[in-house]
């Protein structure tokens, strides 16, 4: 099974900065089978990012992926009130797809 | 446009089993790639399981080996997954999710992402 850490667990920001969030997988992965979804309480994730970099219908342009092999990151250049959040990565690299354990973006 | 509908929540004793429901609409459930990922209270997601179309066969998360039956009805375009043994640690927010393909860049293979999500049904296992 690959393991996701994600890292930091939470991220203390004001709106404006910029957020950069990171996933480290156990072992290499293409950045094809690496995705990003946002949670808010209450509702189901959405997701964010496919493919590592690609984003998904509707995402602003704030929201950007990268990386590839075990280190990935999520950026969101300039935090908007409705981007605090929770988010996870996730691959689908093998057979048995998990999930990193999150980083909650709260406001400062 | 693909909408996931789940059916209600639902409260079970321990050692009972559970079967939720995720109607398709939108698409025909054959033409898609179901999975299941929930959220205890407080807790980050975790991926049950899921159809894979490379071979077509379901695969299951090897923490829930034995004790999860994912299943489908063409039918009537809904996919079920049932959850046996219930126990305390079970109580949770339980997602289906559609996943999307994508052609991999110079290959004939596809990768998977979860892109169209049900709202979640609560499960809670209580004596």
């Amino acid at each position: 099974e690959i393991v996701l850490t994600q890292s930091p667990g939470t991220l203390s920001l004001s709106p404006g900065e910029r957020a950069t969030l990171s996933c480290r997988a156990s072992q290499s992965i293409s950045s094809s089978y690496l995705a990003w979804y946002q949670q808010k309480p209450g509702q189901a994730p959405r997701l964010l990012i496919y493919g590592a970099s690609s984003r998904a219908t509707g995402i602003p342009d704030r929201f950007s992926g990268s990386g590839f092999g075990t280190d990935f990151t999520l950026t969101i250049s300039r935090l908007e009130p409705e981007d605090f959040a929770v988010y996870y990565c996730q691959q689908s690299g093998s057979l048995l797809w998990t999930f990193g354990q999150g980083t909650k973006v709260e406001i400062k | 446009q693909v909408q996931l509908v789940q059916s209600g929540a639902e409260v079970k004793k321990p050692g009972a089993s559970v079967k939720v429901s995720c109607k398709v609409s939108g698409y025909t459930l054959t033409q898609l790639s179901m999975h299941w990922v929930r959220q205890a209270p407080g807790k980050g997601l975790e991926w049950m399981g899921g159809f894979n179309p490379e071979d077509g066969e379901t695969i299951y998360a090897q923490k829930f080996q034995g004790r999860v039956t994912m299943t489908e009805d063409t039918s009537t375009d809904t996919a079920y997954m049932e959850l046996s043994s219930l126990r305390f640690e079970d109580t949770a927010v339980y997602y289906c999710a559609k996943a999307a393909a994508n052609a991999l860049p110079f290959s004939p293979d596809y990768y998977y992402y979860m892109d169209v999500w049900g709202k979640g049904t609560t499960v809670t296992v209580s004596s």
